[in-house]
């Protein structure tokens, strides 16, 4: 069974750079899975970051941005405040139709 | 205002059914393709059902395909799913959400989403 792998948690420093990454246990990431990125705050809808890999959602800062590294996605945060301390999760395209989420990455900012 | 409401959740026995719905307001509803999403307490969220803005492109999770149905009516700018043979385990906030991509079924970009309708499967 296709599992998308995320880390459980990652810390940064304030005004610090973080990579979140997300990967396959059955394949290599790339282009074709349309990576998309996801922030979620307590109480609230997931909200789209970035979709097709590096493409910025509409209102989203650019020191969010996505690529592919290696066989992952990843989702790169540059400059990390205090407010981007939230859970954030990938969603990868399996083709069929099908889509799956990763099990999330809580971020800390420290 | 751009929106999408869900409704139709509920407490339900287990091998039991519920019928959600998502209402659409602000948008050409016709022209997108939209999803079912699900949260469980404490998880992350879930892919479960998608649905073209024809209904000629339909795709299911493993975890719910044969149980669950997707359909939307246009007309009526209304999206539904049929859940049947519930288990505890779909027991979960249920959000619909728009693809941002007009005629796509999947772009990644799931830009309005709903505020959810909970539904909870226990004896």
């Amino acid at each position: 069974q296709t599992v998308v792998t995320q880390e459980p948690s990652i810390s940064v420093s304030p005004g610090g750079t973080v990579t979140l990454t997300c990967g396959l246990t059955s394949d290599s990431v790339s282009t074709s899975a349309h990576p998309s990125w996801y922030q979620q705050t307590p109480g609230q809808a997931p909200r789209a970051l970035i979709y097709d890999t590096d493409l910025r959602s509409s209102g989203v800062p650019d020191r969010f941005s996505g690529s592919i590294l290696g066989n992952k996605a990843a989702l790169t945060i540059t400059g990390a405040q205090a407010d981007d301390e939230c859970d954030y999760y990938c969603v990868l395209y399996l083709g069929r139709g099908i889509s799956l989420f990763g099990g999330g990455t809580k971020l800390t900012v420290v | 205002e751009v929106q999408l409401v869900e409704s139709g959740g509920g407490l339900v026995q287990p091998g039991g059914s519920l019928r959600l719905s998502c209402e659409a307001f602000g948008f050409t509803f016709d022209d997108h393709a939209i999803h079912w999403v699900r949260q469980s307490p404490g998880k992350g969220p879930e892919w479960v059902s998608g649905i073209n803005w024809l209904s000629t492109n339909i795709a299911y999770a493993d975890a719910v395909k044969g149980r669950f149905t997707i359909s939307r009516d246009n007309a009526k700018n209304s999206l539904y799913l049929q859940m049947n043979s519930l288990r505890v385990e779909d027991t979960a906030l249920y959000y619909c959400a728009k693809d941002h991509d007009r005629y796509a079924f999947w772009s990644g970009y799931l830009d309005v989403w709903g505020k959810g309708t909970t539904v909870t499967v226990s004896s």
